[in-house]
């Protein structure tokens, strides 16, 4: 699987934006861009995914690099329920849909 | 509930002991995978279930693990002679896609946390 890279933590206040980065050099063509997040002592829970447009539901928004070699999760106002874990997953178009989680993004909200 | 379930939530187990852990998916679901967990890392994938058929299970760590989903809804992962090692949380997660077709989202149950002693 095509590998992504995520800073290891970042720091937010409450009701600001957050801009979570991801880089993903080696991805294929057909390689869905996934978001997953992982509330403490919970199992993670789907964010967002998109493949080339950038994406938008009521939890967050997708910019992806018109060369898809990174993406932006973009939580638009942080809560204190938005401190988590962000992981950021590319996902073949072909496959059974396996996820390969890597060490993800710890987002810290202060009030 | 809606969502996927697991039981036990924690379990305690002493080294060589065999254990069990239940994951219900979704009504539905056709894909169901077993992840691994160890403090502070991402989820380790194990295994994969298309229904009843047992399509992956490359990350299985030893002969100690074995999985199952007999009639393609429940599934139960069992670890025989329990080492300190196997200590994490196991997550369970389904998904409606099959194979080839699916890009869709996970869903995620809270887990079982294993501790042996």
């Amino acid at each position: 699987d095509a590998k992504t890279t995520q800073p290891n933590s970042m720091e937010s206040n409450e009701e600001e934006p957050v801009h979570l980065p991801c880089n993903h050099s080696t991805i294929s063509g057909t390689d869905y861009i996934h978001w997953y997040r992982q509330l403490p002592s919970q199992g993670p829970e789907y964010v967002i995914h998109g493949l080339t447009s950038n994406v938008n539901n009521r939890m967050a928004s997708l910019a992806i690099a018109e060369d898809r070699k990174s993406s932006t999760l973009i939580l638009h106002r942080a809560t204190l329920r938005d401190a988590a874990v962000y992981y950021c997953i590319l996902k073949g178009g072909t496959s059974y849909g396996k996820l390969t989680f890597g060490q993800g993004t710890i987002l810290t909200v202060h009030p | 509930g809606a969502g996927v379930s697991q039981s036990p939530r924690y379990k305690v187990a002493k080294r060589g002991q065999d254990v069990a852990l239940r994951c219900d998916p979704i009504s539905g679901h056709v894909s169901l995978f077993w992840y691994q967990q160890a403090l502070g890392q991402g989820p380790e994938f194990l295994t994969y279930f298309q229904n009843e058929a047992q399509l992956d299970k490359s990350g299985l760590p030893s002969d100690r693990f074995f999985a199952e989903r007999p009639e393609g809804s429940v599934s139960t992962l069992k670890i025989q002679r329990t080492q300190q090692e196997d200590s994490a949380v196991y997550l369970c997660a389904s998904s409606l896609g099959r194979l080839g077709k699916n890009t869709g989202e996970l869903f995620f149950g809270e887990g079982s946390r294993l501790t042996v002693l």
